[in-house]
Protein backbone atom coordinates (compact mmCIF):
# COMPACT_ATOMS: atom_id res chain seq x y z
CA UNK A 1 0.00 0.00 0.00
CA UNK A 2 1.33 3.21 -1.26
CA UNK A 3 1.36 6.15 1.15
CA UNK A 4 3.58 8.26 -1.03
CA UNK A 5 1.99 8.40 -4.83
CA UNK A 6 3.83 10.22 -7.74
CA UNK A 7 1.62 9.05 -10.86
CA UNK A 8 3.76 10.41 -13.47
CA UNK A 9 6.78 8.22 -14.27
CA UNK A 10 8.54 10.94 -16.42
CA UNK A 11 7.50 14.45 -17.76
CA UNK A 12 9.37 16.05 -20.50
CA UNK A 13 9.05 20.16 -20.44
CA UNK A 14 10.88 22.90 -22.52
CA UNK A 15 13.77 24.48 -21.31
CA UNK A 16 12.87 27.85 -19.89
CA UNK A 17 9.36 26.77 -19.09
CA UNK A 18 7.65 25.89 -15.77
CA UNK A 19 7.86 21.85 -14.33
CA UNK A 20 5.16 20.88 -12.09
CA UNK A 21 5.98 18.00 -10.22
CA UNK A 22 2.40 16.19 -8.30
CA UNK A 23 2.83 13.83 -5.53
CA UNK A 24 -0.31 12.56 -3.23
CA UNK A 25 -0.28 10.75 0.00
CA UNK A 26 -2.89 9.39 2.33
CA UNK A 27 -1.52 9.55 5.52
CA UNK A 28 -2.74 11.99 7.13
CA UNK A 29 -0.34 11.96 9.84
CA UNK A 30 2.29 13.29 7.73
CA UNK A 31 3.52 16.35 8.89
CA UNK A 32 6.81 17.14 7.15
CA UNK A 33 7.51 17.20 3.02
CA UNK A 34 10.48 17.24 1.36
CA UNK A 35 11.54 17.05 -2.07
CA UNK A 36 14.31 15.26 -3.52
CA UNK A 37 16.65 15.11 -6.40
CA UNK A 38 18.80 12.32 -7.92
CA UNK A 39 21.30 11.87 -10.71
CA UNK A 40 21.89 8.82 -11.79
CA UNK A 41 24.73 6.80 -9.25
CA UNK A 42 24.23 9.41 -7.05
CA UNK A 43 22.25 9.62 -3.85
CA UNK A 44 19.71 11.92 -3.46
CA UNK A 45 20.07 15.84 -3.13
CA UNK A 46 17.59 17.55 -0.70
CA UNK A 47 15.57 20.48 -2.30
CA UNK A 48 13.12 21.64 -0.48
CA UNK A 49 10.97 21.12 2.07
CA UNK A 50 7.33 22.34 3.53
CA UNK A 51 6.00 21.78 7.14
CA UNK A 52 2.03 20.87 7.13
CA UNK A 53 1.60 24.23 8.91
CA UNK A 54 2.15 26.00 5.71
CA UNK A 55 0.67 26.07 2.45
CA UNK A 56 3.64 27.27 0.35
CA UNK A 57 7.37 27.33 0.35
CA UNK A 58 9.85 29.29 -1.68
CA UNK A 59 13.65 29.08 -2.62
CA UNK A 60 15.25 30.87 -5.49
CA UNK A 61 13.81 28.57 -8.85
CA UNK A 62 11.66 26.12 -6.50
CA UNK A 63 8.71 26.25 -5.06
CA UNK A 64 6.82 23.92 -2.81
CA UNK A 65 2.62 23.71 -2.61
CA UNK A 66 0.79 22.05 -0.15
CA UNK A 67 -2.80 21.35 -0.30
CA UNK A 68 -3.79 18.99 3.24
CA UNK A 69 -7.32 18.43 2.14
CA UNK A 70 -6.36 17.52 -1.19
CA UNK A 71 -3.63 15.82 0.52
CA UNK A 72 -1.47 16.48 -2.31
CA UNK A 73 1.94 18.92 -2.96
CA UNK A 74 3.64 19.99 -6.19
CA UNK A 75 7.09 21.41 -6.98
CA UNK A 76 7.73 24.21 -9.72
CA UNK A 77 10.44 24.48 -11.39
CA UNK A 78 10.77 27.79 -13.39
CA UNK A 79 12.35 28.84 -15.25
CA UNK A 80 13.63 24.57 -16.09
CA UNK A 81 17.24 24.27 -16.79
CA UNK A 82 18.80 21.53 -18.46
CA UNK A 83 20.69 21.18 -15.35
CA UNK A 84 16.94 20.35 -13.78
CA UNK A 85 17.46 17.12 -15.80
CA UNK A 86 16.95 14.16 -13.27
CA UNK A 87 14.84 11.91 -10.86
CA UNK A 88 12.92 14.06 -8.36
CA UNK A 89 11.78 11.69 -5.54
CA UNK A 90 8.70 13.05 -2.91
CA UNK A 91 9.03 11.94 0.62
CA UNK A 92 6.79 12.36 3.79
CA UNK A 93 7.47 11.79 7.60
CA UNK A 94 4.65 11.31 10.12
CA UNK A 95 4.71 13.46 13.06
CA UNK A 96 3.64 10.81 15.71
CA UNK A 97 5.44 7.47 14.35
CA UNK A 98 8.45 6.32 12.20
CA UNK A 99 11.04 8.41 12.07
CA UNK A 100 12.34 7.79 8.63
CA UNK A 101 11.02 9.26 5.34
CA UNK A 102 8.30 7.68 3.22
CA UNK A 103 9.19 8.11 -0.44
CA UNK A 104 7.40 8.11 -3.99
CA UNK A 105 9.13 6.29 -6.83
CA UNK A 106 10.16 9.31 -8.86
CA UNK A 107 9.46 11.31 -11.45
CA UNK A 108 11.85 11.40 -14.11
CA UNK A 109 12.06 15.23 -15.34
CA UNK A 110 13.86 15.96 -18.37
CA UNK A 111 14.19 18.95 -19.72
CA UNK A 112 14.44 19.72 -23.86
CA UNK A 113 16.74 22.39 -25.31
CA UNK B 1 32.85 20.11 5.14
CA UNK B 2 32.36 16.44 3.96
CA UNK B 3 29.52 14.86 3.08
CA UNK B 4 28.21 11.13 3.93
CA UNK B 5 30.06 8.50 3.28
CA UNK B 6 29.32 5.23 2.15
CA UNK B 7 31.66 2.51 1.50
CA UNK B 8 32.13 0.18 -0.69
CA UNK B 9 30.60 1.98 -3.19
CA UNK B 10 30.03 -1.87 -5.17
CA UNK B 11 29.98 -5.07 -3.62
CA UNK B 12 29.40 -8.53 -5.44
CA UNK B 13 29.09 -11.41 -3.38
CA UNK B 14 28.02 -14.84 -3.65
CA UNK B 15 24.41 -15.86 -2.18
CA UNK B 16 24.32 -17.52 0.79
CA UNK B 17 27.81 -14.77 2.35
CA UNK B 18 27.70 -12.06 4.97
CA UNK B 19 28.36 -8.07 4.00
CA UNK B 20 28.97 -5.28 5.86
CA UNK B 21 28.07 -1.63 4.14
CA UNK B 22 29.45 1.17 6.41
CA UNK B 23 28.46 4.74 6.72
CA UNK B 24 29.96 8.08 7.66
CA UNK B 25 27.63 10.40 8.65
CA UNK B 26 28.26 14.27 8.05
CA UNK B 27 30.07 15.90 10.95
CA UNK B 28 27.96 16.77 14.51
CA UNK B 29 24.77 15.07 12.86
CA UNK B 30 22.88 12.59 15.65
CA UNK B 31 20.34 11.12 13.71
CA UNK B 32 21.83 8.33 11.21
CA UNK B 33 18.91 6.59 8.29
CA UNK B 34 19.37 3.49 6.58
CA UNK B 35 17.22 3.00 3.70
CA UNK B 36 17.55 0.53 -0.03
CA UNK B 37 16.23 1.35 -3.34
CA UNK B 38 15.18 -1.86 -5.39
CA UNK B 39 15.23 -1.58 -9.04
CA UNK B 40 12.04 0.76 -10.19
CA UNK B 41 11.32 1.17 -6.59
CA UNK B 42 11.43 4.26 -4.08
CA UNK B 43 13.31 4.63 -1.35
CA UNK B 44 12.46 2.00 1.54
CA UNK B 45 13.29 2.69 4.93
CA UNK B 46 15.41 0.23 6.94
CA UNK B 47 16.37 1.93 10.72
CA UNK B 48 16.86 5.20 12.51
CA UNK B 49 19.52 5.92 15.06
CA UNK B 50 19.52 8.62 17.49
CA UNK B 51 23.08 8.81 18.73
CA UNK B 52 23.67 5.29 19.44
CA UNK B 53 20.26 3.47 19.65
CA UNK B 54 18.41 2.75 17.26
CA UNK B 55 14.71 2.96 18.98
CA UNK B 56 12.61 1.05 15.86
CA UNK B 57 14.01 -2.07 14.06
CA UNK B 58 11.22 -3.31 12.43
CA UNK B 59 11.81 -1.49 9.26
CA UNK B 60 14.38 -4.03 8.64
CA UNK B 61 12.99 -6.96 6.07
CA UNK B 62 14.42 -9.80 7.97
CA UNK B 63 16.25 -10.98 10.90
CA UNK B 64 19.11 -11.72 8.97
CA UNK B 65 19.88 -7.68 8.10
CA UNK B 66 21.43 -5.94 11.54
CA UNK B 67 22.57 -2.66 12.22
CA UNK B 68 24.95 -0.90 14.79
CA UNK B 69 26.09 2.64 15.56
CA UNK B 70 29.12 3.05 17.60
CA UNK B 71 30.32 6.63 19.35
CA UNK B 72 27.24 8.35 17.55
CA UNK B 73 29.03 8.20 14.35
CA UNK B 74 30.11 5.30 11.85
CA UNK B 75 27.55 3.19 11.01
CA UNK B 76 27.71 -0.23 9.92
CA UNK B 77 24.60 -2.60 8.15
CA UNK B 78 25.43 -6.37 8.33
CA UNK B 79 23.04 -8.43 6.23
CA UNK B 80 23.86 -12.58 6.78
CA UNK B 81 23.09 -15.05 4.40
CA UNK B 82 22.93 -13.08 1.52
CA UNK B 83 19.76 -13.66 -0.81
CA UNK B 84 19.38 -12.58 -4.20
CA UNK B 85 16.54 -10.57 -3.60
CA UNK B 86 18.69 -8.38 -1.02
CA UNK B 87 20.30 -6.80 -4.38
CA UNK B 88 19.85 -2.97 -4.20
CA UNK B 89 21.20 0.43 -3.81
CA UNK B 90 21.45 0.32 0.48
CA UNK B 91 21.91 4.66 1.02
CA UNK B 92 22.46 6.38 4.29
CA UNK B 93 21.64 9.29 5.57
CA UNK B 94 22.06 11.88 7.94
CA UNK B 95 20.72 14.77 9.84
CA UNK B 96 21.23 17.56 12.74
CA UNK B 97 18.27 15.96 14.66
CA UNK B 98 15.43 14.39 13.29
CA UNK B 99 13.66 17.50 12.59
CA UNK B 100 16.25 19.00 9.64
CA UNK B 101 16.50 17.15 6.43
CA UNK B 102 18.28 14.61 5.51
CA UNK B 103 21.42 14.61 3.70
CA UNK B 104 22.41 11.27 1.56
CA UNK B 105 25.33 9.60 0.84
CA UNK B 106 25.78 7.99 -3.04
CA UNK B 107 24.99 4.78 -1.66
CA UNK B 108 26.30 0.90 -1.70
CA UNK B 109 25.19 -0.95 -4.82
CA UNK B 110 24.80 -4.85 -3.27
CA UNK B 111 24.47 -7.64 -6.06
CA UNK B 112 24.09 -10.57 -4.93
CA UNK B 113 24.53 -13.88 -7.67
Amino acid sequence: DQQVKQNSPSLSVQEGRISILNCDYTNSMFDYFLWYKKYPAEGPTFLISISSIKDKNEDGRFTVFLNKSAKHLSLHIVPSQPGDSAVYFCASRSGGGADGLTFGKGTHLIIQP
Amino acid sequence: GAGVSQSPSNKVTEKGKDVELRCDPISGHTALYWYRQSLGQGLEFLIYFQGNSAPDKSGLPSDRFSAERTGGSVSTLTIQRTQQEDSAVYLCASSEDRDQPQHFGDGTRLSIL
